[in-house]
């Protein structure tokens, strides 16, 4: 249980245009999800923390414009790189919470390799 | 704030020795405490955690792990490792009631034949 998948697993795309990621729990309802980013041989920074119904909470340092999260299910997140650059190539990876009975857990995707050529 | 420092950022072992990763946490208020697995171009899986109750964890893959709050401390072992134990290791934490989860910066566990 507590699955969570991630799409596409890896994308390549021009500088300048727009890339989509999306993120869903298969086997349950997760009411908090959350968007990490990491670096080659880095820790996973959190960008945002992203609501059912809500607007994402954004870490400080992380461009809400650049970075647009829609949470519009209680399985369904995405992630949208708005006008990629190279410097945004990197592995995101989204988590997501079952809810109250197991909020303080969170289950990971299997991560997107984004790069921007 | 809270803060997770991984002692070690890697571990090279051999195959069927035992092996801790060190994990340390700063933190003024009460924590849950994870450590997560990550395999090469993989996301993270939950190896195990401690919320309450026993400070002794015990996780999946025969790894577990010690709450130790004076030390604060939560500190990962296994007693004979595999080959496929071979991966990147996160320690984190999060404030009690809280879900925003403070990782530290990983070690990577390499096992030789």
């Amino acid at each position: 249980g507590a699955v969570v998948s991630q799409h596409p697993s890896w994308v390549i795309c021009k500088s300048g245009t727009s890339v989509k990621i999306e993120c869903r729990s298969l086997d349950f309802q997760a009411t908090t999800m959350f968007w990490y980013r990491q670096f080659p041989k880095q820790s996973l920074m959190l960008m945002a923390t992203s609501n059912e119904g809500s607007k994402a909470t954004y870490e400080q340092g992380v461009e809400k414009d650049k970075f647009l999260i829609n949470h519009a299910s209680l399985t369904l997140s995405t992630l949208t790189v708005t006008s990629a650059h190279p410097e945004d190539s990197s592995f995101y990876i989204c988590s997501a919470t079952p809810g109250l009975a197991a909020k303080e857990t969170q289950y990971f995707g299997p991560g997107t390799r984004l790069l921007v050529l | 704030a809270q803060s997770v420092t991984q002692l070690d950022s890697q571990v090279p072992v051999f195959e069927e020795a035992p092996v801790e990763l060190r994990c340390n946490y700063s933190s003024s208020v009460s924590v849950y405490l994870f450590w997560y697995v990550q395999y090469p171009n993989q996301g993270l899986q939950l190896l195990l955690k401690y919320l309450s109750g026993s400070t002794l964890v015990k996780g999946i893959n025969g790894f577990e792990a010690e709450f130790n709050k004076s030390q604060t401390s939560f500190h990962l072992r296994k007693p004979s490792v595999h080959i496929s134990d071979t991966a990147e290791y996160f320690c984190a934490v999060s404030v009690v009631g809280a879900q925003k989860l403070v990782f530290g910066q990983g070690t990577r566990l390499t096992i030789n034949p």
